[in-house]
């Protein structure tokens, strides 16, 4: 069974752009959850997709964003980039039973200039 | 809210010597418990889980108690490899409304384990 998918696994950006990042759950996993690791803040919730509603949102500013398509994949987009949004974003699924595990992928590497 | 408090890294152990990670947390309800580890360059791995009080989750040697009088859940392992180098984070899993799912992580704690 494959895991979750997330591309790409790195990407540079400078200050001001946007940039998009996808994820794949594992199949039959209809929910899809985002976090920030940062050496700083540690592992963060962004937010948390589910039949493509967005069920829970973390404490972080509207330039991020996300979406989850009818297959259960997943996008999360920041726009107007800054230098502290350097980070690993890591893409998590689950099953909507179960103890609440999330199953993660190995995360997109963004770094901005 | 709900936090997870880990003991702080990092730790540097011999081979075969014993791994105690101290996790404590505060939470409403009953809250689920994780341990996840993450290798160099790689996402969250499950480690192992607990559920209720007094479930003993275990896995690859590691094990944890869910102690709610105590609201802990150490990880232990009786001999450590230098493959188990790694960083190791604590979580509990907590439902709002919707049965919405999210973790609240613990800082993480590197483990080094030299031959």
């Amino acid at each position: 069974k494959a895991g979750v998918t997330q591309t790409p696994r790195y990407l540079i950006k400078t200050r001001g752009q946007q940039v998009t990042l996808s994820c794949s759950p594992i199949s039959g996993h209809r929910s899809v959850s985002w976090y920030q690791q940062t050496p700083g803040q540690g592992l963060q919730f962004l937010f948390e997709y589910f039949s493509e509603t967005q069920r829970n949102k973390g404490n972080f500013p509207g330039r991020f964003s996300g979406r989850q398509f009818s297959n259960s994949r997943s996008e999360m987009n920041v726009s107007t980039l800054e230098l502290g949004d350097s980070a690993l974003y890591l893409c998590a699924s689950s099953l909507p039973t179960g103890a609440g595990e999330l199953f993660f992928g190995e995360g997109s590497r963004l770094t901005v200039l | 809210g709900n936090s997870v408090t880990q003991m702080e890294g990092p730790v540097t152990l011999s081979e075969e010597a014993f791994l105690t990670i101290n996790c404590t947390y505060t939470a409403t309800g009953y809250p689920s418990l994780f341990w996840y580890v993450q290798y160099p360059g790689e996402g969250l791995q499950l480690l192992l889980k607990a559920t209720k009080a007094d479930d003993k989750g275990s896995n690859k040697g590691f094990e944890a108690t869910y102690r709610k009088e105590t609201t802990s859940f150490h990880l232990e392992k009786g001999s450590v490899q230098v493959s188990d180098s790694a960083v190791y984070f604590c979580a509990l899993s907590s439902f709002s409304s919707g049965s919405a799912r999210q973790l609240t992580f613990g800082s993480g704690t590197q483990l080094t384990v030299l031959p």
